[in-house]
């Protein structure tokens, strides 16, 4: 069974450029969870989803952050613009509902210039 | 609101030792207790959960952890550390009922041969 999926693996951009991350879940997974990690720091969830519905994104910063989960399935993750201090490692996991195992993608990391 | 503290930053321990890495969370509502093992530019994996009963929890590659609710602990262990064994670890909270993950901000085992 193929794992949560997460492109690109690592992407170089300059400040005040737009980038936007992808997710594919595990087949058959209902609730998507997109993590920022920051380095040397655990992650830390900025937006869950149950199907296409965002029902947690109170840590997601509304101002340049934004996602979207269409048809319940694949995922994005985009910043507008991007700022130094989003270099991070963005983590995507999937779970087949809110109370199971999660199970996490390989990250994009992030390096804003 | 729940918030897990990882005491020790860094654990460099020799092959075939044994290891035990610290966890204490707070907590105001019962909790489900996770580690994870990060291996370098890999996603997160899960190595052992407490959700409820037995206190002592085995998991995958050996670990085992005891939850201790007076103590508020949940210290994972291994009786005898791999070179493969090296990675980051972090442990994790949840309230019960909730995948709502908190983590900690890692400890990283080194092995030396």
């Amino acid at each position: 069974e193929a794992g949560v999926v997460q492109s690109p693996r690592y992407k170089i951009i300059e400040k005040k450029q737009p980038v936007a991350f992808w997710c594919n879940p595990i087949s058959g997974h209902n609730t998507l969870y997109w993590y920022l990690q920051n380095l040397g720091q655990g992650p830390e969830l900025l937006i869950r989803y149950e199907n296409e519905e965002a029902v947690d994104d109170s840590q997601l910063p509304k101002d340049r952050f934004s996602a979207e989960r269409l048809k319940g399935v694949d995922s994005t993750l985009k910043i507008q613009p991007a700022e130094l201090g989003d270099s991070a490692v963005y983590l995507c996991a999937s779970s087949l509902n809110r109370v199971s195992e999660q199970f996490f993608g390989p990250g994009t990391r992030l390096t804003v210039l | 609101a729940q918030s897990v503290t990882q005491l020790d930053s860094q654990v460099p321990v020799f092959e075939e030792a044994p290891v035990e890495l610290r966890c204490n969370y707070s907590s105001s509502v019962s909790v489900y207790l996770f580690w994870y093992v990060q291996y370098p530019n890999q996603g997160l994996q899960l190595l052992l959960k407490y959700l409820s009963g037995s206190t002592l929890v085995k998991g995958i590659n050996g670990f085992e952890a005891e939850f201790n609710k007076s103590q508020t602990s949940f210290h994972l262990r291994k009786p005898s550390v791999h070179i493969s064994d090296t990675a980051e670890y972090f442990c994790a909270v949840s309230g019960q009922g909730a995948q709502k993950l908190v983590f900690g901000q890692g400890t990283r085992l080194t092995i030396n041969p």
